[in-house]
């Protein structure tokens, strides 16, 4: 199996939260990311969060990190035909790496 | 400019042709970084620079050669590419190669190789 893994694809309606979920295999991760990528662009940093948190909250956006489970999550409060867009999970730090290793991306539809 | 950028954002190319892609970043880093992003494929790391030295080859094919002149440019000089080059290629940088820095990325130029 691939070292992060994520569903392709979650479609939510507008208004509601989404759930994007990721998984990833090294225990050893100190930092794990995620990132947005919208049609024709880059990606950009929504949020991190360090391996001795639980949980992060910028503003609409929740990240919640299970290290038991290893398993991240990002929520997306009040989701809104803005979001929609490719969510890139990331983690860096196992076996000291400083080379983040990516999930597939998890394609987020929102429709009306 | 602010960020990391890329030209050309959009680049088609012969198997024939030569071509470069330059990238910028106006961060301050020291690290910078090249991507190969192909469709229904995880994202792929070819090149790392740090302070102007390369530390990463990802077994990448000599077709790509990269150029990195100071810690604020990088170049992905292309030749006889494939078709199966197409891809969309993003560059990031950091502040250095230490594991608590980020990576941020640029818009990426979209190569169609024909």
């Amino acid at each position: 199996g691939e070292d992060v893994e994520q569903s392709l694809f979650l479609s939510v309606r507008e208004g509601d939260s989404s759930v994007i979920n990721c998984t990833y295999t090294d225990s050893s991760s100190t930092y794990l990311y995620w990132y947005k990528q919208e049609p024709g662009a880059g990606l950009q940093l929504l949020t991190y969060i360090f391996s001795n948190m639980d949980m992060k909250q910028d503003q609409r956006l929740t990240v919640l990190l299970n290290k038991k489970d290893k398993h991240l999550s990002l929520r997306i409060a009040d989701t809104q035909t803005g979001d929609s867009a490719i969510y890139f999970c990331a983690e860096k730090g196992s076996g000291g790496s400083y080379i983040p290793t990516f999930g597939r991306g998890t394609s987020l539809i929102v429709h009306p | 400019e602010t960020g990391v950028t890329q030209t050309p954002r959009h680049l088609v190319m012969g198997m024939t042709n030569k071509k470069s892609l330059k990238c910028e970043q106006h961060l301050g880093h020291n690290a910078m970084y090249w991507y190969k992003q192909s469709a229904k494929k995880p994202l792929e790391l070819m090149f790392v620079y740090n302070f102007k030295e390369q530390t990463e080859n990802n077994s990448v094919p000599s077709r790509f050669s990269p150029e990195c002149p100071n810690s604020s440019h990088l170049f992905l000089h292309l030749h006889t590419l494939q078709p199966e080059d197409s891809a969309l290629y993003l560059c990031a940088s950091s502040q250095d190669l230490t594991v608590q820095e980020t990576q941020y990325f640029g818009p990426g130029t979209r190569l169609l190789v024909l």
